[in-house]
Parts: structure tokens; C-alpha cells; sequence
């Protein structure tokens, strides 16, 4: 089945610093979804893209969706303790755009 | 509520015994959605739920799971004879028009 491949599995960055984290699939996906989880919580929805290039900010995210769509990667700017948790993608493929595939999640330390 | 709602927070059983898990979605939220999260790894899909057309149980990683959505809102997730393995954090998101919004789990421990 499809699969999202997502690197690093974990970053541990002094505050202030920019993080990058990317996703990639072997198959085509419509969608590209970024989420975070924070302890014993369930995932919350930080950035949608739904068209190949498309670039989206949200605050001091950003996040694109690969021209192949194929890819997508989120950046963090100027990091801060919060920024604390496990960042995942996630995906609709091209054959069934109800079911959402989520890669094997990113974990990010901040150190103050 | 205004959010995903689901019951137990946590569970603790005897392997052997089956449980129950209950998801709550978003009032009007026609999707519905499962997901498995053990220790320290990603979300696992097992079965996803839209409107009243067949759910793609895909996911479903052996017969002891089941699922049903009675009456298009409430979602039980069944796990029958459970094993050590099956411990995890079960959650459930549903979808409106835009994306999954999340429960906060239901953290199972078989012993």
C-alpha cells in the first residue's frame, strides 16, 4: 500500500534555531497534511495543501506541497520550547482520497 | 462537546478478554475514522467510515477487530481475545468539509 517515508525521526535544537522535516512517497498523493501531536494528546491539524507547488505559512510555519507530488516538507523558523512534540505528515493518495495515510512522525526537543 | 470525544481514556485488561473502545465525533461530521498509535511509533489506519457507503477496514490488522458506526454518529472499535500486542493508544478523528480533527485517545494496556 501507499507509504510516507519521513525524516528525521527526531531533531533535539537549541531555541531560536529553524527545523526542517520532510515526507516522501513513492506514489502520488493529492494532499499534503502536517500535523502535532503534544503528550497524551491526539494529532492537531497545522497546515493543508492541496495543489502540487503550493507554498502555505501559518505563523512560523511553513510547509509546501512538492511539485511531484511526491513530497512535501515543513520548516519551523525561530524555534521556540513549545514547538515541543511530534510532527507528522499525512496523506490522501490519488486512488482513495477518503483514507489518510500519516508518515512515522518527527520528534522535536527544544532546549531553552 | 465541540470536539472528538472518546471513552476510556484508559483501559486496562487480562489478555483473553475482549474491550470495547467508543468515539464520540463531531456533530455533523459525516466521516469517521480509526487509527492505532503504539509507544513511540506513527498512526497506524484500520478502518475509516463515510456516510452510510461500505467502510474501507483495510486497516483492520487481524478478525479480532471490529468496527461499527451506528446511526451515522457513535463508532465502536471491538477487540476481541485481546493480545499484549494490541496495548496502545487507539484513536478516533472524524471529517466535515476540511480535515481530521482528533479524539484524545483511548490508551489500552493488555496484561
Amino acid at each position: 500500500g501507499q507509504q510516507l517515508n519521513q525524516s528525521p525521526q527526531s531533531m533535539f535544537i537549541q531555541e531560536g534555531e529553524d527545523v526542517s522535516m520532510n515526507c516522501t512517497s513513492s506514489s502520488i498523493f493529492n494532499t499534503w497534511l502536517w500535523y502535532k501531536q503534544d503528550p497524551g494528546e491526539g494529532p492537531v491539524l497545522l497546515i493543508a495543501l492541496y495543489k502540487a507547488g503550493e507554498l502555505t505559512s501559518n505563523g512560523r510555519l511553513t510547509a509546501q506541497f512538492g511539485i511531484t507530488r511526491k513530497d512535501s516538507f515543513l520548516n519551523i523558523s525561530a524555534s521556540i520550547p513549545s514547538d515541543v512534540g511530534i510532527y507528522f505528515c499525512a496523506g490522501h493518495g490519488s486512488g482513495n482520497t477518503g483514507k489518510l495515510i500519516f508518515g512515522q512522525g518527527t520528534t522535536l526537543q527544544v532546549k531553552p | 462537546g465541540a470536539g472528538v470525544s472518546q471513552s476510556p481514556s484508559n483501559k486496562v485488561t487480562e489478555k483473553g478478554k475482549d474491550v470495547e473502545l467508543r468515539c464520540d465525533p463531531i456533530s455533523g461530521h459525516t466521516a469517521l475514522y480509526w487509527y492505532r498509535q503504539s509507544l513511540g511509533q506513527g498512526l497506524e489506519f484500520l478502518i475509516y467510515f463515510q456516510g452510510n457507503s461500505a467502510p474501507d477496514k483495510s486497516g483492520l490488522p487481524s478478525d479480532r477487530f471490529s468496527a461499527e458506526r451506528t446511526g451515522g454518529s457513535v463508532s465502536t472499535l471491538t477487540i476481541q481475545r485481546t493480545q499484549q500486542e494490541d496495548s496502545a493508544v487507539y484513536l478516533c478523528a472524524s471529517r466535515g468539509a476540511g480535515e481530521l480533527f482528533f479524539g484524545e485517545g483511548s490508551r489500552l494496556t493488555v496484561l
